[in-house]
Protein backbone atom coordinates (compact mmCIF):
# COMPACT_ATOMS: atom_id res chain seq x y z
CA UNK A 1 0.00 0.00 0.00
CA UNK A 2 0.94 3.71 -0.37
CA UNK A 3 1.48 5.41 2.77
CA UNK A 4 0.44 9.18 2.98
CA UNK A 5 2.35 10.98 5.49
CA UNK A 6 1.47 14.65 5.78
CA UNK A 7 3.32 17.43 8.08
CA UNK A 8 2.80 19.34 10.04
CA UNK A 9 0.27 17.27 12.21
CA UNK A 10 -1.09 20.29 13.61
CA UNK A 11 -0.51 24.16 13.22
CA UNK A 12 -1.89 27.10 14.74
CA UNK A 13 -2.32 29.89 12.90
CA UNK A 14 -3.82 33.85 12.48
CA UNK A 15 -6.20 34.89 10.56
CA UNK A 16 -4.51 36.47 7.67
CA UNK A 17 -1.36 33.92 7.75
CA UNK A 18 -0.57 32.07 4.78
CA UNK A 19 -0.46 28.64 5.84
CA UNK A 20 1.52 25.35 4.04
CA UNK A 21 0.76 21.92 4.44
CA UNK A 22 2.97 19.14 3.18
CA UNK A 23 2.18 15.78 2.22
CA UNK A 24 4.39 12.51 1.08
CA UNK A 25 3.71 9.70 -0.63
CA UNK A 26 5.78 6.46 -0.01
CA UNK A 27 6.16 6.22 -4.32
CA UNK A 28 4.99 7.81 -7.06
CA UNK A 29 1.80 8.51 -7.67
CA UNK A 30 2.39 11.17 -10.45
CA UNK A 31 -0.38 13.90 -10.09
CA UNK A 32 -3.28 11.95 -8.40
CA UNK A 33 -3.77 13.06 -4.86
CA UNK A 34 -6.25 15.05 -3.60
CA UNK A 35 -6.64 17.60 -0.58
CA UNK A 36 -10.46 17.28 1.63
CA UNK A 37 -11.17 19.58 4.32
CA UNK A 38 -12.81 18.65 7.60
CA UNK A 39 -14.82 20.41 10.01
CA UNK A 40 -16.03 19.01 13.27
CA UNK A 41 -18.47 16.79 13.37
CA UNK A 42 -19.44 17.53 8.99
CA UNK A 43 -18.09 14.96 6.30
CA UNK A 44 -14.81 15.83 3.90
CA UNK A 45 -14.94 18.20 1.26
CA UNK A 46 -13.25 18.01 -1.62
CA UNK A 47 -10.90 20.84 -2.47
CA UNK A 48 -8.29 20.32 -4.73
CA UNK A 49 -7.95 16.98 -6.75
CA UNK A 50 -5.18 15.91 -9.72
CA UNK A 51 -2.73 17.76 -7.41
CA UNK A 52 -3.31 21.39 -8.48
CA UNK A 53 -7.13 21.79 -9.74
CA UNK A 54 -9.87 23.65 -7.68
CA UNK A 55 -12.79 21.84 -7.16
CA UNK A 56 -16.11 23.76 -8.32
CA UNK A 57 -17.94 26.25 -5.66
CA UNK A 58 -13.77 26.06 -3.75
CA UNK A 59 -12.20 29.67 -2.47
CA UNK A 60 -8.96 31.09 -5.33
CA UNK A 61 -7.31 31.10 -1.54
CA UNK A 62 -6.88 27.37 -1.82
CA UNK A 63 -4.09 26.18 -4.21
CA UNK A 64 -2.39 22.96 -4.49
CA UNK A 65 0.87 22.10 -5.84
CA UNK A 66 3.52 19.64 -6.82
CA UNK A 67 4.02 15.75 -8.10
CA UNK A 68 5.53 12.57 -7.83
CA UNK A 69 5.93 12.14 -4.26
CA UNK A 70 5.97 15.80 -2.66
CA UNK A 71 2.52 17.95 -2.39
CA UNK A 72 1.48 20.93 -0.82
CA UNK A 73 -1.53 22.76 0.01
CA UNK A 74 -1.49 26.30 0.76
CA UNK A 75 -4.12 28.51 1.73
CA UNK A 76 -3.12 32.17 0.80
CA UNK A 77 -5.42 34.25 3.21
CA UNK A 78 -6.83 31.95 6.19
CA UNK A 79 -9.82 33.31 7.36
CA UNK A 80 -11.62 31.90 9.91
CA UNK A 81 -13.99 29.49 8.18
CA UNK A 82 -10.53 27.73 7.17
CA UNK A 83 -9.85 26.20 10.72
CA UNK A 84 -10.62 22.59 10.24
CA UNK A 85 -8.47 19.40 10.05
CA UNK A 86 -7.12 18.48 6.01
CA UNK A 87 -6.25 15.50 4.61
CA UNK A 88 -4.33 14.61 1.46
CA UNK A 89 -5.28 11.05 -0.27
CA UNK A 90 -4.13 9.57 -3.45
CA UNK A 91 -5.85 8.29 -6.29
CA UNK A 92 -3.56 6.34 -8.38
CA UNK A 93 -4.00 2.58 -7.19
CA UNK A 94 -6.44 0.90 -4.75
CA UNK A 95 -6.54 1.00 -2.15
CA UNK A 96 -7.30 4.76 -1.84
CA UNK A 97 -4.81 5.71 1.33
CA UNK A 98 -5.35 9.03 3.17
CA UNK A 99 -2.78 11.20 5.21
CA UNK A 100 -3.11 11.16 8.55
CA UNK A 101 -4.74 14.53 8.88
CA UNK A 102 -3.50 18.29 9.54
CA UNK A 103 -5.52 20.19 12.09
CA UNK A 104 -5.30 23.99 11.67
CA UNK A 105 -5.86 25.57 14.63
CA UNK A 106 -6.28 29.25 15.87
CA UNK A 107 -3.41 30.89 17.31
CA UNK B 1 -28.59 18.81 -5.94
CA UNK B 2 -26.60 16.20 -5.25
CA UNK B 3 -27.26 14.05 -2.05
CA UNK B 4 -25.93 11.35 -0.24
CA UNK B 5 -27.82 9.51 2.65
CA UNK B 6 -26.67 6.98 4.55
CA UNK B 7 -28.44 4.58 6.97
CA UNK B 8 -28.32 0.62 9.01
CA UNK B 9 -25.68 2.23 11.02
CA UNK B 10 -26.21 1.01 14.87
CA UNK B 11 -24.99 -1.02 17.91
CA UNK B 12 -23.96 -4.86 16.95
CA UNK B 13 -22.01 -7.53 18.86
CA UNK B 14 -18.67 -8.85 17.39
CA UNK B 15 -19.08 -12.14 15.10
CA UNK B 16 -22.42 -10.26 14.24
CA UNK B 17 -23.72 -8.25 10.60
CA UNK B 18 -24.69 -4.98 9.45
CA UNK B 19 -25.74 -3.71 5.77
CA UNK B 20 -25.18 -0.23 5.46
CA UNK B 21 -27.58 1.67 2.51
CA UNK B 22 -27.27 4.60 0.60
CA UNK B 23 -29.49 6.34 -0.82
CA UNK B 24 -28.68 9.12 -4.21
CA UNK B 25 -30.61 11.62 -5.72
CA UNK B 26 -29.72 14.95 -7.72
CA UNK B 27 -27.91 13.11 -10.12
CA UNK B 28 -27.41 10.53 -12.81
CA UNK B 29 -26.62 7.21 -10.55
CA UNK B 30 -25.18 4.53 -12.92
CA UNK B 31 -22.58 7.13 -14.29
CA UNK B 32 -20.80 7.01 -11.12
CA UNK B 33 -18.38 4.87 -9.08
CA UNK B 34 -19.20 4.91 -5.75
CA UNK B 35 -17.29 4.12 -2.38
CA UNK B 36 -17.35 3.50 1.33
CA UNK B 37 -14.96 5.59 3.59
CA UNK B 38 -14.80 5.19 7.67
CA UNK B 39 -13.99 7.17 10.39
CA UNK B 40 -13.43 5.78 13.77
CA UNK B 41 -14.09 7.92 16.54
CA UNK B 42 -11.36 10.90 16.73
CA UNK B 43 -9.20 9.19 14.21
CA UNK B 44 -9.01 9.41 10.37
CA UNK B 45 -10.10 8.43 7.16
CA UNK B 46 -10.06 5.03 5.75
CA UNK B 47 -11.56 3.82 2.03
CA UNK B 48 -12.66 0.57 3.00
CA UNK B 49 -13.87 0.16 -0.79
CA UNK B 50 -15.53 0.93 -4.00
CA UNK B 51 -17.75 -0.30 -6.90
CA UNK B 52 -17.71 1.02 -10.83
CA UNK B 53 -20.76 2.26 -12.24
CA UNK B 54 -21.91 -1.05 -13.81
CA UNK B 55 -20.73 -3.10 -10.54
CA UNK B 56 -18.21 -4.78 -13.12
CA UNK B 57 -14.95 -3.22 -11.11
CA UNK B 58 -14.95 -3.69 -6.92
CA UNK B 59 -12.36 -3.11 -4.72
CA UNK B 60 -11.95 -3.47 -0.61
CA UNK B 61 -8.82 -2.55 1.59
CA UNK B 62 -7.18 -5.58 3.16
CA UNK B 63 -8.78 -4.87 6.84
CA UNK B 64 -12.19 -5.41 5.14
CA UNK B 65 -11.95 -8.19 2.55
CA UNK B 66 -13.41 -11.39 2.54
CA UNK B 67 -15.81 -10.00 5.81
CA UNK B 68 -17.75 -6.84 3.97
CA UNK B 69 -19.55 -7.13 0.64
CA UNK B 70 -19.87 -3.88 -1.70
CA UNK B 71 -23.39 -3.93 -4.24
CA UNK B 72 -25.28 -1.22 -5.67
CA UNK B 73 -28.97 -1.19 -7.59
CA UNK B 74 -28.99 1.30 -10.28
CA UNK B 75 -32.62 0.87 -10.61
CA UNK B 76 -33.08 1.81 -6.78
CA UNK B 77 -29.92 4.90 -7.18
CA UNK B 78 -28.53 2.87 -4.13
CA UNK B 79 -25.28 1.66 -2.51
CA UNK B 80 -24.71 -1.10 -0.04
CA UNK B 81 -21.97 -2.68 2.29
CA UNK B 82 -22.95 -5.85 3.86
CA UNK B 83 -20.56 -6.21 6.68
CA UNK B 84 -19.94 -9.58 8.03
CA UNK B 85 -17.83 -11.17 11.07
CA UNK B 86 -17.68 -7.56 12.90
CA UNK B 87 -14.89 -6.49 14.81
CA UNK B 88 -14.18 -3.77 17.53
CA UNK B 89 -11.84 -2.17 14.99
CA UNK B 90 -14.50 -1.68 12.80
CA UNK B 91 -16.70 0.95 14.83
CA UNK B 92 -16.35 4.20 13.31
CA UNK B 93 -18.54 6.65 11.06
CA UNK B 94 -19.19 4.86 7.66
CA UNK B 95 -19.62 7.49 4.58
CA UNK B 96 -20.76 7.19 1.41
CA UNK B 97 -18.99 8.73 -1.12
CA UNK B 98 -19.08 9.65 -4.60
CA UNK B 99 -16.65 9.80 -7.66
CA UNK B 100 -16.00 13.14 -9.08
CA UNK B 101 -15.77 11.91 -12.98
CA UNK B 102 -18.11 9.98 -14.51
CA UNK B 103 -17.83 5.85 -15.75
CA UNK B 104 -14.20 6.19 -14.23
CA UNK B 105 -13.12 4.51 -11.03
CA UNK B 106 -10.60 7.34 -10.27
CA UNK B 107 -11.51 7.85 -6.46
CA UNK B 108 -11.50 11.69 -6.64
CA UNK B 109 -14.29 11.96 -3.66
CA UNK B 110 -16.72 14.84 -4.52
CA UNK B 111 -19.61 14.35 -2.64
CA UNK B 112 -20.14 12.63 0.88
CA UNK B 113 -23.15 11.48 2.49
CA UNK B 114 -23.57 12.55 6.55
CA UNK B 115 -22.30 8.64 7.94
CA UNK B 116 -24.07 5.99 9.57
CA UNK B 117 -22.06 5.27 12.73
CA UNK B 118 -21.42 1.75 13.34
CA UNK B 119 -20.57 0.19 16.80
CA UNK B 120 -19.37 -3.21 17.58
CA UNK B 121 -19.62 -4.29 21.01
CA UNK B 122 -20.40 -6.91 23.43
Amino acid sequence: DIQMTQSPSSLSASVGDRVTITCRASQSITSYLNWYQQKPGKAPKLLIYAASSLQSGVPSRFSGSGSGTDFTLTISTLQPEDFATYYCQQSYTTPRTFGQGTKVEIK
Amino acid sequence: EVQLVESGGGLVQPGRSLRLSCAASGFTFNDYALHWVRQAPGKGLEWVSGISWNSGTIAYAASVKGRFTISRDNAKNSLYLQMNSLRAEDTALYYCTKDRRMIAVVGEFDCWGQGTLVTVSS
